[in-house]
């Protein structure tokens, strides 16, 4: 299957201070990413969907200034979690899809980062 | 009502023995079908991606589609322990960008 990579695995930060992680098609073009948010036990919840290139479409509570989302290449986007607090803490998940076919495509994930905020 | 509906277990079964996962859902407009396994703090890894009815083998793993029933499953023949992780249906509307997921079964294997 394709391969979609995430950086960091697991990252530490300091109350008030912004991480950014990395989602990387390897192997295709990623049309359209999508940023999940993962509690324990839990199911994954989408946060926003980015298409390349254009502003990125946030899901309902999640909040635009808070969580910054870049895709500005077809096999790159970013996610940046801005003056982070505890309550930021979570395991993030990069998906990624290419739609720019007629055939609707499987989705593909990465690694995920475990953010834990100080 | 939760579009898709999936049993969260736990599932606890001896090695060798046959799982069967499943989920349910309620909207027809759901024409691709996905199962993924995530172990601990790990990102989802696609095991399965079909979108016709009847049955789907790769390996140990059979999908299996029921459009008119609005119900899929997925088959594990042999379980090994390390096939213990959550098991995530999810599904897409033709022309969607989206995922709808399950909540994920929880399965553990035991030796």
């Amino acid at each position: 299957g394709a391969v979609v990579s995430q950086h960091p695995s697991w990252v530490i930060c300091k109350s008030g201070t912004s991480v950014k992680i990395e989602c990387r098609s390897l192997d295709f073009q990623a049309t359209t990413m999508f940023w999940y948010r993962q509690f324990p036990k839990q199911s994954l919840m989408l946060m926003a969907t980015s298409n390349e290139g254009s502003k990125a479409t946030y899901e309902q509570g999640v909040e635009k200034d808070k969580f910054l989302i870049n895709h500005a290449s077809l096999t790159l986007s970013t996610l940046t979690v801005t003056s982070a607090h505890p309550e930021d803490s979570s395991f993030y998940i990069c998906s990624a899809r290419d739609l720019s076919g007629l055939m609707n495509t499987e989705a593909f994930f990465g690694q995920g980062t475990r953010l834990t905020v100080v | 009502q939760k579009e898709v509906e999936q049993d969260p277990g736990p599932l606890s079964v001896p090695e060798g023995a046959i799982v069967s996962l499943n989920c349910t859902y309620s909207n027809s407009a759901f024409q691709y079908f996905m199962w993924y396994r995530q172990y601990s703090r790990k990102g989802p890894e696609l095991l399965m991606y079909t979108y016709s009815s009847g049955n789907k083998e790769d390996g140990r793993f059979t999908a299996q589609v029921d459009k008119s029933s609005k119900y899929i499953s997925l088959f594990i023949r042999d379980s090994q322990p390390s096939d213990s992780a959550t098991y995530l249906c999810a599904m897409i509307r033709f022309g969607n960008e989206k995922l709808t997921f399950g909540t994920g079964t929880r399965l553990t294997i035991i030796p």
